[in-house]
């Protein structure tokens, strides 16, 4: 499978400060792209997501920007709080043949500080 | 609303013991399963996904097999657990389209 590149690995925000989390792909087919929240011992949970002919995305304090020629997409967390501190992963998916396969990033681990 | 139940939700297993985990989902038919293995400090790894009963699809080789007897039911077994096949063990469902939501997890650690 391609991979999806994901960065950094670990972010460390003030609170009240913006949270930014970058990921890059390779397969252009890949035409859904999730971004998903992880505390510490559950299942990750869906967060927010893009489809590749949009360039942003934005739910409440989280925004997608995706630049399609670049093969990049980032999520932005705005007056990001200390309930944010978590694990996200960004995901890139491949609709072919209807079995609809997430590809992962490898993680970004965010603590949001007092 | 949907509701997606896994257990146990922690296991400790000896090597060379057989394994099964269950995963079953609430609230709609014919979803996509899938199974996936996170690693301590790791994204998660596709290992099985089924589009309906008995259809399984594997995605990497090794020591676990999945099987789906019934619509909303997803099983993950192993013969014989490997040292290397500790980890948390996270099924999730989807309705034919892009959203996948996962269900709690299963913590699995092999002594």
């Amino acid at each position: 499978q391609q991979q999806v590149k994901q960065s950094p690995q670990s972010l460390i925000v003030q609170k009240g400060g913006i949270s930014i989390i970058n990921c890059a792909y390779e397969n252009t087919a890949f035409d859904y792209f999730p971004w998903y929240q992880q505390f510490p011992g559950k299942g990750p949970a869906l967060l927010i997501a893009i489809r590749p002919d949009v360039s942003e995305k934005k739910e409440g304090r989280f925004t997608i920007s995706f630049n399609k020629s670049a093969k990049q997409f980032s999520l932005h967390i705005m007056d990001s709080q200390p309930g944010d501190s978590a694990t996200y992963f960004c995901a890139a998916l491949f609709s072919g043949a209807g079995s609809y396969q997430l590809t992962f990033g490898k993680g970004t681990k965010l603590s949001v500080i007092p | 609303s949907q509701t997606i139940h896994q257990w146990p939700a922690t296991l400790v297993q000896p090597v060379g013991s057989p394994l099964s985990l269950e995963c079953t989902v609430e609230g709609t038919s014919n979803p996509n399963l899938y199974w996936y293995r996170q690693a301590a400090g790791r994204g998660l790894q596709l290992l099985f996904y089924s589009v309906g009963i008995g259809q399984i699809s594997s995605e990497v080789p090794q020591n676990l097999s999945a099987s789906r007897p019934q619509d909303r039911q997803f099983i993950l077994s192993s013969k014989k657990l490997l040292l290397s096949d500790s980890g948390f063990y996270l099924c999730a469902w989807s309705l034919q389209g892009y959203e996948q939501y996962f269900g709690p997890g299963t913590r699995l650690t092999v002594t």
